[in-house]
């Protein structure tokens, strides 16, 4: 069975970007089995996708984050990344890896709170 | 965006009671449709797929139906493991967008 873990740092600054990283265990994030993605969630509040990677590194994001959004995938590590540029406080939020399969999320990270402040 | 649309918000129950939670597309989203039960501090978790389909483990008290721009689901007979936040989810267009949730409280 598949297990993610996000990792990165907890509290960004405004302006400046955030990065998180997806570890991937029990499966291959080369298997061409599932999209890789990203979907935060604002305390108290709904779910958002940020968008998705395939094993080729082909993306696909959300509009309303695309302009600052960077996912990419490194195989050899079995991990892949989000980059979120030019945060601000509406980018606070848990941020969730998961895999996708025919749009739908079948596993997901523990989830990562991320917190944009000075 | 398709606008997904959850009603009730809140829903008060008792164990043993049969639930429905209605979700509403903006446009269709043919049978493309997914529902995530999340319990506090936790990640959601899937239940069902393709409007009808239970993901491998999930009790059979959950079901799904619908298509087009309505759908539900429906647990049969509420257990107390049910009362957690419910949400839906279309993936027939970028980008797959989510229900608001529908938070089903202890009566």
């Amino acid at each position: 069975q598949v297990q993610l873990q996000e990792s990165g740092p907890g509290l960004v600054k405004p302006s400046q970007t955030l990065s998180l990283t997806c570890t991937v265990s029990g499966g291959s994030i080369s298997s061409g089995s599932y999209y890789w993605s990203w979907i935060r969630q604002p305390a108290g509040k709904g779910l958002e996708w940020i968008g998705r990677i395939y094993t080729s590194g082909s993306t696909n994001y959300n509009p309303s984050l695309k302009s600052r959004v960077t996912i990419s995938v490194d195989t050899s590590k079995n991990q892949f990344s989000l980059k979120l540029s030019s945060v601000t406080a509406a980018d606070t939020a848990v941020y969730y890896c998961a895999t996708e399969d025919s749009g739908t999320f079948d596993y997901w990270g523990q989830g990562t709170l991320v917190t944009v402040s000075s | 965006d398709i606008q997904m649309t959850q009603s009730p918000s809140t829903l008060s129950a008792s164990v043993g009671d049969r639930v429905t939670i209605t979700c509403r597309a903006s446009q269709s989203v043919v049978v493309w449709l997914a529902w995530y039960q999340q319990k506090p501090g936790k990640a959601p978790k899937l239940l069902i797929y393709k409007t009808s389909g239970l993901e491998s483990g999930v009790p059979s008290r959950f079901s799904g139906s619908g298509s087009g721009t309505e759908f539900t689901l429906t647990i049969s007979s509420l257990q107390p493991d049910d009362f957690a936040t419910y949400y839906c989810q279309q993936s027939n267009s970028y980008p797959w967008t989510f229900g608001q949730g529908t938070k089903v409280e202890i009566k």
